[in-house]
């Protein structure tokens, strides 16, 4: 089953609203990793933490890590409509001889104006 | 702005033609992968190289293949494409970075449409 499972799977808000993104995983991890995605386009790298961190801040983005609960979250504070997106996380792990990302299911956000 | 290219966006063909993705990086990283994504999903890893002359299968089975002859290139090719390889292929690469999973730079994708 998928490593990565992202809740809600669509969110729709205001302007001006804080949106909330929500990736429980199954293994453990090197790091945690958020991604953003326009509708058709590549993704683009938002932020990481690692396991030994709580909480990161970017700008209007936090990020939090629990990994006693395998768990992480996503907060954009005063969303703009140029949020609106898929935003996937992505969990980084070190099996022998490869590390590779997995991918979660992605929330899709909407942001109406 | 990340500097990975790939080509063609967008390519609709009919069963049976052979298609090459062109996969470009202009980073000078070792570290490419290949992503299957449906519409609205999760991507899947269908391949992966760390360096030249080294690619291997991910995680989900794909027909396609891919070659590594130089750092900078990572073409996936499909010999002879079918309905059920209609997809986004997403290509991305990263630095080697010992004891850390480094993120990853996406190109916009392919979107192929085989009839």
């Amino acid at each position: 089953s998928q490593q990565g499972e992202e809740d809600p799977q669509a969110l729709s808000i205001q302007e001006g609203e804080n949106a909330t993104m929500n990736c429980s995983y199954k293994t453990s991890i090197n790091n945690l990793q958020w991604y953003r995605q326009n509708s058709g386009r590549g993704l683009v790298h938002l932020i990481l933490i690692r396991s030994n961190e709580r909480e990161k801040h970017s700008g209007r983005l936090r990020v939090t890590l629990d990994t006693s609960k395998k768990s992480s979250s996503l907060l954009i504070t005063a969303s703009r409509a140029a949020d609106t997106a898929s935003y996937f996380c992505a969990t980084g792990l070190l099996n022998t001889g490869f590390q590779k990302l997995v991918f979660g299911t992605g929330t899709r956000l909407l942001v109406s104006p | 702005e990340a500097d990975i290219y790939q080509t063609p966006r967008y390519l609709v063909i009919g069963t049976g033609k052979k298609i090459t993705l062109e996969c470009s990086q202009t980073m000078g990283h070792d570290k490419m992968y290949w992503y299957q994504q449906d519409p609205g999903m999760e991507l899947h890893l269908i391949h992966y190289s760390y360096g030249v002359n080294s690619t291997e299968k991910g995680d989900l089975s794909s027909e396609s293949t891919v070659s590594r002859i130089r750092t900078e290139h990572f073409p996936l090719t499909l010999e002879s494409a079918r309905p059920s390889h209609t997809s986004q292929y997403l290509c991305a690469s990263s630095e080697r970075k010992q004891g850390v999973v480094g993120e990853l730079f996406f190109g916009e994708g392919s979107r192929l449409t085989v009839l």
